[in-house]
């Protein structure tokens, strides 16, 4: 099983500021058909199901303010929010799409310092 | 208008059995692959289980597998899972997903308890 680990656990910001989000894989999730990355992050604020963001490690989905910004390949991806909001405060998840069990990191909780 | 929409979700006495479902509406239903992720309270997000379009291939995380069987009834826009030997640890809310590269679109949730 490919395992997802996320750093740091949480997160405080300044509002404005950026934030950044790591999340390493435990082997490539490296798609060789598209040579894509197989790398989805979500946003999960309270009460609520998870929100996908971003997919194909680096693609926004639509919708998705432009402040968000996926990063990364191979084994080492990184979400970046560019200026924080406070609507931004949740939990976000990366999640591994290449081969079953399609894994989540642990979340990282981000927070407005 | 995309929708999921979860039910079944009650309070079960541990080694008690439950089925979940989940109803789609707003898109070609027996086009997608769907998913089943749980969340138990305070804790991340745990993958479950994956089923193809046509429902001829399934695959279930270690931790359900022989216990929890994911289907679907296309005819009737709607996913299943069949949860049996439930555990305290099963206690989650419970989510369907459906997939195209990531999980585009999620339910609500649904609150699975099991306590005596």
């Amino acid at each position: 099983d490919i395992v997802m680990t996320q750093s740091p656990d949480s997160l405080a910001v300044s509002l404005g500021e950026r934030a950044t989000i790591n999340c390493k894989s435990s082997q490539s999730v490296l798609y060789s058909s598209n040579k894509k990355d197989s790398l989805a992050w979500y946003q999960q604020k309270p009460g609520q199901p998870p929100k996908l963001l971003i997919y194909w490690a680096s693609t926004r989905e639509s919708g998705v303010p432009d402040r968000f910004s996926g990063s990364g390949s191979g084994t080492d991806f990184t979400l970046t929010i560019s200026s924080l909001q406070a609507e931004d405060v949740a939990v976000y998840y990366c999640q591994q799409y290449f081969s079953a069990p399609y894994t989540f990191g642990q979340g990282t909780k981000l927070e407005i310092k | 208008e995309v929708q999921l929409v979860e039910s079944g979700g009650v309070l079960v006495q541990p080694g008690g059995s439950l089925r979940l479902s989940c109803a789609g509406s707003g898109f070609p239903f027996r086009n997608y692959w769907m998913h089943w992720v749980r969340q138990a309270p305070g804790k991340g997000l745990e993958w479950l289980s994956f089923i193809n379009n046509d429902g001829s291939r399934t695959t279930h995380a270690d931790s359900v597998k022989g216990r929890f069987t994911i289907s679907r009834d296309n005819a009737k826009n709607t996913l299943y899972l069949q949860m049996n030997s439930l555990r305290a640890e099963d206690t989650a809310v419970y989510y369907c997903a459906r997939s195209v590269v990531g999980n585009d679109y999620w339910g609500q949730g649904t609150l699975v308890t099991v306590s005596s």
